[in-house]
């Protein structure tokens, strides 16, 4: 089973300012990694897959970047809705899927 | 547009057993093979379970935590995948999302429900 961690665990950002959220594999997952954002209450919500492409609706200050084991999330310009917690997901070995344990952005 | 919609969730006794479904549109269900992701309170997302599509067999496979209690199941007819959870404990409470990866020319893309909430409590 290929183990995802995140880093940092909590990130503390001022709204303007931009972000960078980093997910490792145990082994490399090629692009087959997915970005999400959770809020409170809600499901997560896909912002990138395959590493690099914004998913539907997905505003571009939101970029992925990466492939094999390394990847990263830059926000660019935080705003107040982009608060909340970030999960990776990779597909590449399944199953199972495996999801980091998550980002919180918070202010 | 693809859409996942679970439904079936409630308030469950520990011990007693619950039928989630998850009904699918907008892509060609039986070519898809659906997996279940479970999310505790105020915890992290959890894989459960998948089922693939009828040219693999419709083999399923567990998460060892919930082996031989959940059993998943599809109805290629009505493109509609359900979760069949049984003995239930107060540690299966949780969020219970269907999941779908859909290839579009090599393209992977995971497809999410909004989920359906199991709350297990005397």
């Amino acid at each position: 089973e290929i183990v995802m961690t995140q880093s940092p665990a909590t990130l503390s950002v001022s709204p303007g300012e931009s972000a960078t959220l980093s997910c490792r594999a145990s082994q490399s997952v090629s692009s087959n990694l997915a970005w999400y954002q959770q809020k409170p209450g809600q499901a997560p919500r896909l912002l990138i897959y395959g590493a690099s492409t914004r998913a539907t609706g997905i505003p571009d200050r939101f970029s992925g970047s990466g492939s094999g084991t390394e990847f990263t999330l830059t926000i660019s310009s935080l705003q107040s809705e982009d608060f909340a917690v970030y999960y990776c997901l990779q597909y590449n070995n399944w199953p199972p899927f495996t999801f980091g344990p998550g980002t919180k952005v918070d202010i | 547009e693809v859409q996942l919609v679970e439904s079936g969730g409630g308030l469950v006794k520990p011990g007693g057993s619950l039928r989630l479904s998850c009904a699918a549109s907008g892509f060609t269900f039986y070519y898809a093979s659906i997996n279940w992701v479970r999310q505790a309170p105020g915890k992290g997302l959890e894989w459960v379970g998948h089922i693939r599509n009828k040219f693999d067999g419709g083999a399923t496979d567990y998460a060892a935590a919930v082996k031989g209690r959940f059993t998943i199941s599809r109805d290629d007819s009505k493109n509609t995948a359900y979760l069949q959870i049984n003995s239930l404990k107060t540690e299966d409470t949780a969020v219970y999302y269907c999941t779908t990866l859909l290839d579009y020319g090599g393209i992977l893309i995971p497809y999410w429900g909004q989920g359906t909430l199991v709350t297990v409590s005397s």
